[in-house]
């Protein structure tokens, strides 16, 4: 199928090694964080998500890291695998009391064996 | 659990044609979204409803699209009449509630001729 992000920013990383992907939020506000994967074809698939009280989340392979001081949020992944070769997406939600998930614009991670 | 559904997966038609796409979230999810997609871009809000009430329509083009969800589940977002800008992908979301993660369908990728 046709692919997403044709023209994102592109992150690529050799098989093995630990990738980092970041994103600057807009909304002070923003209380509540999501970081999302996307395949060509597909719709966005949640991977870990982080709320405004936490500096640091950890799942599996993954760990997301805000910092409120500066609006920016970064998920890293260890030990990046081919499998993770995606458009990923950080989404900010919460502010004003709203829940309207605002989306960044998205980093290509390529994956080179 | 089963993910959100979205038919079709794919469509082509003329400007000026009517379109809709229907969305069948996950089951107990009270919030359901619209989302329009561009290429290689973010998702950007269309709709958010709570159960059956469009809580933000503020995104929504109301000369040409319109959306519904009778008995707060499936909804239906529908063009008309469809113009060329307006081809893109449409993703549907839901969540159990506000401040849970979103959960995507695949989309329908809408190309206007």
């Amino acid at each position: 199928g046709e692919s997403v992000g044709l023209h994102l920013p592109t992150l690529s990383v050799q098989e093995g090694d630990n990738s980092i992907i970041n994103c600057a939020y807009s909304n002070s506000a923003s209380d509540y964080f999501i970081w999302y994967k996307q395949e060509s074809g597909k719709g966005p698939q949640f991977i870990i998500d982080i709320r405004s009280n936490m500096d640091k989340r950890q799942g599996q392979r993954v760990t997301v890291l805000l910092n409120k001081t500066v609006k920016h949020l970064s998920l890293q992944i260890a030990a990046t695998q081919p499998g993770d070769s995606a458009v990923y997406f950080c989404a900010e939600s919460g502010g004003s009391g709203t829940y309207k998930y605002i989306f960044g614009t998205g980093t290509r991670l390529k994956v080179l064996a | 659990e089963a993910g959100v559904v979205q038919s079709p997966r794919y469509k082509i038609i003329e400007k000026k044609q009517p379109v809709a796409f229907w969305c069948n979230p996950i089951s107990g999810h009270n919030t359901l979204y619209w989302y329009l997609q561009n290429l290689g871009q973010g998702p950007e809000l269309l709709i958010r409803y709570e159960n059956e009430e469009a809580v933000d329509d503020s995104q929504l083009p109301k000369d040409r699209f319109s959306a519904e969800r009778l008995k707060g589940v499936d909804s239906t977002l529908k063009i008309q009449p469809a113009e060329l800008g307006d081809s893109a992908v449409y993703l549907c979301a839901s969540s159990r509630a506000r401040g849970s993660p979103l959960h995507f369908g695949n989309g329908t990728r809408l190309t206007v001729t």
